[in-house]
């Protein structure tokens, strides 16, 4: 069975500070790994997919690296903004399933 | 584009008593799922279908039904509610291609 553990739970850092946010699953066979962002009480949006095939995507000062074999995804932001302060989560995708992770709650303070 | 639209937002339902929620999009995806969202538990995959007339269960499916008469349409249906089925329901939807997952915007439901 698929599980996906993100570390840490909660992140507080101030505004400027590089940042990286972990996600480990426990089965490699995967088709893909997806970071998202929730904001409190609003729905998901997706941030960055990454093909199992693939080593890393970037979407602005949004990093998200892969590495199969290790069962290990993570999240980099650069120069962090208040802007985005949100729970982050990721989900692996095996077949028909994508699964997704407890998520690390992220504030960025002035 | 709408994307993916949920109804209703909000209920509130007694013990014993059934309910319908509604997911509906409109980017012709193959693929619809129902998630519930606790705290401390992240987000659990409850039912989830891969085209029009097919269902299967996911993580959590005890206590919920599911229908997909139409490709566009999702139904997550509670017969007799619980107090445990207290949560955020959130649908998704995405392409077999893509795989890109569109969330809708959650339903909020409690049982008392």
């Amino acid at each position: 069975k698929q599980e996906v553990t993100q570390i840490p739970a909660a992140l507080s850092v101030p505004e400027g500070e590089n940042l990286v946010l972990n996600c480990s699953f426990t089965d490699s066979a995967i088709y893909n790994l997806q970071w998202f962002r929730q904001d409190p009480g609003k729905g998901l949006t997706s941030l960055l997919l990454i093909q199992s095939s693939q080593r890393e995507q970037t979407s602005g000062r949004l990093n998200a690296s892969l590495d199969k074999s290790s069962g290990r995804s993570t999240l980099y932001i650069a120069a962090s903004q208040p802007g985005d302060s949100a729970t982050y989560l990721c989900a692996v995708r095996n077949t028909d399933k994508l699964i997704f992770g407890t998520g690390t709650r992220l504030q960025v303070f002035p | 584009n709408a994307g993916v639209t949920q109804t209703p937002k909000f209920r509130v339902l007694k013990t014993g008593q059934s309910m319908t929620l509604l997911c509906a999009q409109d980017m012709n995806h193959e693929y619809m799922y129902w998630y519930r969202q606790d705290p401390g538990m992240g987000l659990r995959l409850i039912h989830y279908s891969v085209g029009e007339g097919t269902t299967a269960k996911g993580e959590v499916p005890d206590g919920y039904n599911v229908s997909r008469l139409k490709k566009q349409n999702f139904l997550l249906g509670l017969e007799s509610a619980a107090p445990s089925q207290t949560s955020v329901y959130f649908c998704a939807s995405s392409s077999a291609l893509a795989n890109v997952l569109t969330f809708g915007a959650g339903s909020r439901l409690t049982v008392l």
